[in-house]
């Protein structure tokens, strides 16, 4: 049974630009949340996804936008990428309304030169 | 707002010491909360949990209690292995109002290096 799949693996793009960042939930799980991890630090949370729909955020700009597609998967979005944008992306999942069980994926490491 | 404070790393230990790794944390109401670890290259794994005062969560030797009063649930394991050396995570995770879940609030993280 597949985990948290997330891709890619790593990524470096350039200021200003776009970048979109892919996760595919656990099995059975239909809610998507996206962390923010810097060098060193904890993840920060930025979204969770449910039924499609953005439920909370996370105290980021919103040059950070997200979607939930139907078979649950979900797309994390970051225009105008700045340098400070450079981490590491964590996708989790679980189920609505469980209140742990999260599974965590390994990440996308995001450099902006 | 929620925060979750944890000891310095990194905390370097000889094989079979005694493991104590502090967290304490804010919050409103009544929170849940959780060790997790990771390794590198990795994503986060849940260690244990503890969803209520006074409960303790374990899992593969390490332990942890939920102390409300002084608000900190330190992990704890009388053992330490060399495979235990990881970076570990104090977390915790507020019900909403709404019924749905606040996002987990982590804490930077304590850097373990066990030496054989």
């Amino acid at each position: 049974d597949a985990g948290v799949t997330q891709s890619p693996t790593h990524l470096i793009k350039t200021r200003g630009q776009q970048v979109t960042l892919r996760c595919s939930p656990k099995s059975g799980h239909d809610t998507v949340s996206w962390y923010q991890q810097a060098l060193g630090q904890g993840p920060q949370f930025i979204f969770q996804y449910y039924e499609e729909e953005e439920r909370q955020r996370g105290n980021f700009p919103d040059r950070f936008s997200g979607h939930q597609f139907p078979n649950y998967s979900s797309e994390l979005n970051v225009n105008a990428l700045l340098l400070g944008d450079s981490a590491l992306y964590l996708c989790a999942s679980k189920r609505w309304g469980a209140n742990y069980g999260y599974t965590f994926g390994s990440g996308t490491r995001l450099t902006v030169v | 707002g929620n925060s979750v404070t944890q000891m310095e790393g990194p905390v370097t230990l000889s094989e079979e010491a005694f493991l104590t790794i502090n967290c304490t944390y804010t919050a409103t109401g009544y929170p849940s909360l959780f060790w997790y670890v990771q390794y590198p290259g990795e994503g986060l794994q849940l260690l244990l949990k503890a969803t209520k005062a006074d409960d303790k969560g374990s899992n593969k030797g390490f332990e942890a209690t939920y102390r409300k009063e002084t608000t900190s649930f330190h992990l704890e394991k009388g053992s330490v292995q060399v495979s235990d050396s990881a970076v570990y995570f104090c977390a915790l995770r507020r019900l909403s109002s709404g019924g749905g879940a606040d996002g987990l609030t982590f804490g930077k993280g304590t850097h373990l290096i066990i030496q054989p």
